[in-house]
């Protein structure tokens, strides 16, 4: 089966830095995907990472290690609008997209 | 192209009812998924299509529940005899397949049920 684990909860000050892990134990590992939830709205693509190494897209950056079975979020300069759920997935050779169960990011002011 | 499009948004129903929800996908896009999703979860994969063809249905897709999709375009997914541990949020998605550069999934605002 699929194991997708990244922590539940973070919080963090406006402006400052947050990051996410993710480490995920799945057979037929393609590449790794994060989505932003709002409460009560449907999950928006961030990333995806096929490949080992950080790629940058404006605040939010995401990392791949296929070795270690580990991926990151990081999230710069935060802003209020940022306090929402990200979630992690696997993308396996199957198609499909097994995903963690969330981390609720809260920006404080 | 107004994105992946599911109706109802809200659907409350007593338990023992049959309901169905629907997903129009973004045209185009052969590979549409379902997923159930419960309040502080990932969403949990249940089915998916490849056009019109069923090619794989999770354990959680009990015999309860169908989903179909007869012309590769709308799907359809029916809950039979509903209970409350069906109550969740029903998310769909459609990417548009065919390499690792089509794999995206785009979501629909989803349909949330309340068995009561």
């Amino acid at each position: 089966g699929q194991n997708i684990d990244q922590p539940t909860e973070m919080t963090a000050t406006e402006g400052a830095i947050v990051q996410i892990n993710c480490t995920y134990q799945t057979s037929g590992f393609n590449g790794l995907f994060w989505y932003q939830q709002h409460a009560g709205e449907a999950p928006t693509f961030l990333s995806y990472n096929v490949l080992d190494g950080l790629e940058e897209k404006g605040r939010f950056s995401s990392f791949l290690s296929r070795s270690k079975g580990y991926s990151y979020l990081l999230l710069k300069e935060l802003q209020m609008k940022d306090s929402a759920s990200y979630l992690c997935a696997a993308h396996t050779n199957d198609y499909k997209l097994s995903f963690g169960a969330g981390t609720t990011v809260t920006v404080r002011a | 192209d107004t994105g992946v499009s599911q109706n109802p948004r809200h659907k409350i129903t007593k338990r023992g009812q049959n309901v169905t929800f629907r997903c129009d996908p973004i045209s185009e896009h052969n590979r549409l998924y379902w997923y159930r999703q419960t309040l502080g979860q990932g969403p949990e994969f249940l089915t998916y299509f490849q056009n019109e063809a069923q090619l794989e249905k999770s354990r959680l897709l009990s015999d309860r529940f169908s989903a179909e999709r007869p012309k590769g375009s709308f799907s359809t997914l029916e809950i039979q005899r509903t209970e409350q541990g069906d109550s969740a949020m029903y998310l769909c998605a459609s990417s548009p397949g065919g390499g690792i550069g089509n794999t995206e999934a785009f979501f629909g605002q989803g349909t949330r049920l309340t068995v009561v």
